[in-house]
């Protein structure tokens, strides 16, 4: 089975700092991994995806993510955070063998950059 | 190019009732997706189409059902509603030129509340 965990309820930081936002996954095939986020009242936006190939992916807003097969991980970054980043982040993965857009969503990270 | 578009955007039920909620997918994405988004229960997928048929469903009870038209709208229908229905419903679309690598488009979400 499918699965996506993100072990931390909220991650503070302050600005101008990196942040890490973690995020592990459980597929039985290859992954596709992706990064969303979330402001209050909207739908998801978009960040990045890894699908192959380089293991370091950067997508949307200065953002980073990096792929860990033999840790099962894709941790979120940012070298230096602004407070215009805080929301909530969600991690999710599909399986390459699903023959639909299916996505596991992770329960969310909330990330609060203090100024 | 306009976004996916979801009405309506809030509404207020009462237990027993039923509710329609409509998706308008970005032009030419062929597949739409649905989900539950809860406090307690975080993003859970409900179901997939794709050129009108259902790719994919979620582990929701009967009451809980969609259908896409040949234009790619896409609808859910919550039939004998519960207190515990009360939630953000998502609509996402995608294109299949990505294959199934390709990212979600989110909406902004329709807010229902069961009295």
């Amino acid at each position: 089975a499918q699965s996506v965990a993100q072990p931390e309820d909220q991650v503070n930081v302050a600005e101008g700092n990196p942040l890490t936002v973690k995020c592990t996954y459980s597929v039985s095939g290859n992954p596709y991994l992706f990064w969303y986020v979330q402001y209050p009242n909207r739908g998801l936006q978009f960040l990045l995806k890894y699908i192959t190939g380089d293991n370091l992916v950067k997508g949307s807003y200065g953002f980073e993510a990096e792929f860990n097969k033999s840790q099962t991980s894709f941790h979120l970054k940012k070298p230096s955070a602004l407070v215009s980043d805080s929301a909530l982040y969600f991690c999710a993965v599909r399986d390459m063998r699903d023959s639909s857009y299916k996505l596991i969503f992770g329960s969310g990270t909330r990330l609060l950059v203090r100024p | 190019k306009a976004g996916v578009t979801q009405t309506p955007r809030y509404l207020i039920k009462t237990r027993g009732q039923q509710v329609t909620l409509s998706c308008s997918p970005i032009s030419g994405h062929r597949s739409v997706s649905w989900y539950q988004q809860t406090p307690g229960q975080g993003l859970q997928f409900l179901f997939e189409y794709f050129s009108e048929t259902q790719r994919n469903k979620g582990n929701f009870p009967g009451r809980f059902s969609g259908r896409q038209f040949s234009n790619s709208r896409s609808e859910m229908n919550v039939s004998t509603l519960e207190l515990g229905d009360s939630a953000l419903y998502l609509c996402a679309s995608s294109s299949n030129r990505q294959g199934r690598s390709g990212e979600l488009f989110f909406g902004e979400g329709s807010r229902l509340t069961v009295l």
